[in-house]
């Protein structure tokens, strides 16, 4: 079954970027969107974007001028990147999968999620 | 952004009896392609991700107990769960795909009275 493992850093200083990391095993990444999704007390649980198999992207437009997701299907991971955090970017960090086959295209639900990662952003 | 909003917030249930947990969007979340609401029900446990329960208002994914179920029609969304058991106390979260930003509930904290 399809498993998604977050790997990157736990702490980074304000300012700086925070980088991620999910790897997908026992399955293929294709025809599946791919998701970074955030959870903080303050915010709740926050879409942060997705990226599909081809490297199409889309972002959620409150964090779109500082995040960018990407692909690697070769090697069976998909990567955040968000530049200039605040102590506002501390959160519980999920991968995720959408599968087209449970809606249309990409408007579809979240089936598999990652553990979790916290990040924390700290001087 | 569409909004989604829960209620109650908490809620306390008799083990065996009927939870119920409402979630309402700020604008219709209807997909008239294929004429589904892009809705989705999602359990949380502490210490572990959300787990999806429910998408497209009430199909419930293979291995979710049918004691789960969802209903709603446009803007008004509703998850049962027909007779509490003790591992279903959890936070509920109900969240729309239809456009994006996806945007999630504040979640529902489901107890046991």
């Amino acid at each position: 079954q399809v498993q998604l493992r977050e790997s990157g850093p736990r702490l980074v200083k304000p300012s700086e970027t925070l980088s991620l990391a999910c790897t997908v095993s026992g399955g293929s990444m294709n025809f599946f969107y791919w998701h970074w999704i955030r959870q903080s007390p303050d915010t709740g649980l926050q879409w942060i974007g997705y990226v599909d198999s081809n490297g199409a992207t889309n972002y959620n437009p409150s964090l779109k001028s500082r995040v960018t997701v990407s692909v690697d299907t070769s090697n069976n991971q998909f990567s955040l990147s968000l530049t200039s955090v605040t102590a506002a970017d501390t959160a519980i960090y999920y991968c995720a999968r959408g599968d087209p086959n449970t809606g249309s295209f990409y408007l579809c639900p979240f089936d598999i999620w990652s553990q979790g990662t916290m990040v924390a952003v700290s001087s | 952004d569409i909004v989604m909003t829960q209620s109650p917030d908490s809620l306390a249930v008799s083990l065996g009896e009927r939870a119920t947990i409402n979630c309402k969007s700020s604008q219709t979340v209807l997909y008239s392609s294929n004429s589904q609401n892009c809705l989705a029900w999602y359990q949380q446990k502490p210490g572990q991700p959300p787990k999806l329960l429910i998408y497209g208002t009430s199909t419930r994914p293979s291995g979710v107990p049918d004691r789960f179920s969802g209903s709603g029609f446009g803007t008004h969304f509703t998850l049962t769960i027909s007779s509490l058991q003790a591992e279903d106390v959890a936070v509920y979260f109900c969240q729309q795909y239809y456009t994006t930003p996806y945007t999630f509930g504040q979640g529902t904290k489901l107890e046991i009275k």
